[in-house]
């Protein structure tokens, strides 16, 4: 199975400013169609999963921009560039390119 | 508006069985790859089971659930047999984003599944 590791596990950020999560595959995602199924989600305190980025740099649907997404091969980040209060949360990336996917072990990011 | 509503949860006990079921509106249901995801409690996500046209699981589920759709419910199952401990959890159906490689766009509430004596 495709080992995800997410650095760090836990992420204080002051408001405003910029954070960035760490996603690494212990494999390649490149699939044999030439994508790459590397994916993001976001779970808020007591909430379900959330959509955020697909294959390593889309946004989906009302996403904010201040959210990107980075990488290639077995080493990908997800940016936020001005952390807000509703992005507290835990943050997963997951990924589809080979079977079974796999996730994440999270990142959790609070306020400091 | 997309709705994904889990239900059929509850305590079981271990070698028990369980169908959980997930009734979704909002966009055509047949036409969309479909899974479920679970979260044990205080943990993160584990993927559990995918159904397009056909049907994906993970080891540790493998033999034990089975998942399975009615296009004409509009709704998406999982049997869940032999029930152990370590299946207590949150149980999430999510809906396929499609040409994105099993991303998640739709996720429901979640029904929780706990498996004790």
């Amino acid at each position: 199975d495709v080992v995800m590791t997410q650095s760090p596990l836990s992420l204080p950020v002051t408001l405003g400013q910029p954070a960035s999560i760490s996603c690494r595959s212990s494999q390649s995602l490149v699939h044999s169609d030439g994508n790459t199924y590397l994916g993001w989600f976001q779970q808020r305190p007591g909430q379900s999963p959330r959509r955020l980025i697909y294959k390593v740099s889309n946004r989906a649907s009302g996403v904010p921009d201040r959210f990107s997404g980075s990488g290639s091969g077995t080493d990908f980040t997800l940016k936020i560039s001005r952390v807000e209060a509703e992005d507290v949360g835990v943050y997963y990336c997951m990924q589809g390119s080979h079977w079974p996917l796999t996730f994440g072990g999270g990142t959790k990011v609070e306020i400091k | 508006e997309v709705l994904l509503l889990e239900s059929g949860g509850g305590l079981v006990q271990p070698g028990g069985s369980l169908r959980l079921s997930c009734a979704a509106s909002g966009f055509t249901f047949s036409t969309h790859a479909m899974s479920w995801v679970r979260q044990a409690p205080g943990k993160g996500l584990e993927w559990v089971s995918a159904i397009s046209v056909t049907t994906y699981y993970a080891d540790s589920v493998k033999g034990r659930f089975t998942i399975s759709r009615d296009n004409s419910k509009n709704t998406l199952y999982l049997q869940m047999n032999s029930l152990r401990a370590e299946d207590t959890a949150v149980y999430y159906c999510a809906k396929d984003l499609p040409y994105s490689g099993w991303f998640f766009d739709y996720w429901g509430q979640g029904t929780l599944v706990t498996v004790s004596s």
